[in-house]
């Protein structure tokens, strides 16, 4: 399996409730990335969260790293029909410049 | 600054065709990203360049792909001759490595689709 396989592969919510994608990784990391992406479009960076952090906030999106469990959470609260997307998590291994693995996403659906 | 630009965004062309996409990456930016996008695939890394010298292309398919980037301000991928199976969204992406910081700027894309 890839590195960075995230789980759900599908998520269906109704507005107002949070959302929790989970992402996992089999080698060390430098940094752990989340994107969207939109139907149709190209990949948004949302949050990035370094190896020797722990949990990283920024507005409605709330990240945790377990780099002992080689695992990874995006939480979305407060969800809006805006934020169906297909995440993705992306992880940087430190070893390749500025190369990401990118795993195969979550597809959001939030209902209004 | 008006970010990843990628051109065409629409590509229709028939099987045995040449391809060429183009990209200009965020200027400053000292890397660039070729991404494919498929349904059966999810979005693999075709190759990549720091400052415009290519560094990893062991994600090119076969020798019908071919990537260049002449300057820091400009890529092409190009397919040569295109197959069916090459259809797929294709992505540029660049960023700027600083320090531990590395996100990656996508461009809208360049949905190829040949017949």
């Amino acid at each position: 399996s890839q590195q960075g396989e995230e789980d759900p592969q599908a998520l269906s919510i109704q507005e107002g409730e949070n959302a929790t994608m989970n992402c996992s990784y089999k080698t060390s990391i430098n940094n752990l990335q989340w994107y969207r992406q939109n139907s149709g479009r190209g990949l948004v960076h949302l949050i990035l969260i370094r190896s020797n952090e722990r949990e990283k906030h920024s507005g409605r999106l709330r990240v945790t790293l377990d780099t002992s469990k080689k695992s990874s959470s995006l939480l979305i609260t407060a969800s809006r029909a805006a934020d169906t997307a297909s995440y993705f998590c992306a992880t940087d291994a430190g070893t390749s410049g500025s190369r990401l693995t990118f795993g195969e996403g979550t597809q959001l659906t939030v209902n209004p | 600054d008006a970010g990843v630009i990628q051109s065409p965004r629409h590509e229709v062309t028939e099987m045995g065709q040449e391809v060429t996409l183009r990209c200009k990456p965020i200027s400053g930016h000292d890397y660039l990203f070729w991404y494919r996008q498929t349904m059966m695939r999810g979005l693999e890394l075709l190759i990549y360049f720091n400052n415009n010298v290519p560094i990893d292309d062991s994600g090119m398919p076969e020798d019908r792909f071919s990537a260049k980037m002449p300057n820091a301000s400009f890529s092409t991928l190009k397919i040569q001759p295109s197959e069916p199976r090459d259809s797929a969204v294709y992505f540029c992406a660049s960023s700027l490595q600083q320090g531990s910081y590395n996100e990656q700027f996508f461009g809208p894309g360049t949905r190829l689709t040949v017949l």
